[in-house]
């Protein structure tokens, strides 16, 4: 089991629903990341945090609101999703944002919007 | 055209095989080539890493890495059931700060 967990493992939601993903490491890492990963498509980074600032967000639209309240919690609000949202949402973190650290990714949300 | 090109699969191959998994890449700005293995129902986790051209091993696995080619390489040997998962190459891009570019996973089925 890594250092990195994340709540709701599985999620089922209609469009006009409003839900929170979280995640929470237990590294003392200073960068977090929010992931999607759709069937057989390449990882998307969607967000980065470091030091609980935004330092990146990858055109994401904005019915997904990322939350970063301490350097150990990560939450991904979700409102008015639409069916092409559903895929599996990977939380990760590392020492830092830059350089070779090593990301940790947890075990992933899968959700479905219905 | 995408970023980093990698053979999704399925790839099926008998217990004890050698398995070559592999990703090419397009941007000279790519360094730090990274391998994750990525269980069903689990998120990756970093299987190996290597800077530099050329061979890394770590046990029953070997990294492989032709900056000139623009090619990685992962090679499995003596291949186990437990082996069996999806392989994601991944390496930074340092024209974007050190973003982790992905490519989409080689599935791997080891028979026994």
């Amino acid at each position: 089991e890594t250092g990195v967990t994340q709540t709701p493992r599985h999620l089922v939601m209609g469009m006009t629903n409003k839900k929170s993903l979280k995640c929470e490491q237990h590294l003392g890492h200073n960068a977090m990341y929010w992931y999607k990963q759709s069937a057989k498509k390449p990882l998307e980074l969607m967000f980065v945090y470091s030091l609980e600032e935004r330092v990146e967000n990858n055109s994401v639209p904005s019915r997904f609101s990322p939350e970063c309240p301490n350097s150990s919690h990560l939450f991904l609000h979700l409102h008015t999703l639409q069916p092409e949202d559903s895929a599996l949402y990977l939380c990760a973190s590392s020492q830092d944002q830059q350089g070779r650290e090593t990301q940790y990714f947890g075990p992933g949300t899968r959700l479905l919007v219905l | 055209q995408k970023e980093v090109e990698q053979d999704p699969g399925p790839l099926s191959v008998p217990e004890g095989a050698i398995v070559s998994l592999n990703c090419t890449y397009s941007n000279s700005a790519f360094q730090y080539f990274m391998w994750y293995r990525q269980y069903s129902r689990k998120g990756p986790e970093l299987l190996m890493y290597t800077y530099s051209s050329g061979n890394k091993e770590d046990g029953r696995f070997t990294a492989q890495v032709d900056k000139s080619s623009k090619y990685i390489s992962l090679f499995i040997r003596d291949s186990q059931p437990s082996d069996s998962a999806t392989y994601l190459c991944a390496m930074r891009d340092y024209n974007q700060g050190g973003k982790l570019i992905f490519g989409q996973g080689t599935e791997l089925s080891v028979k026994p």
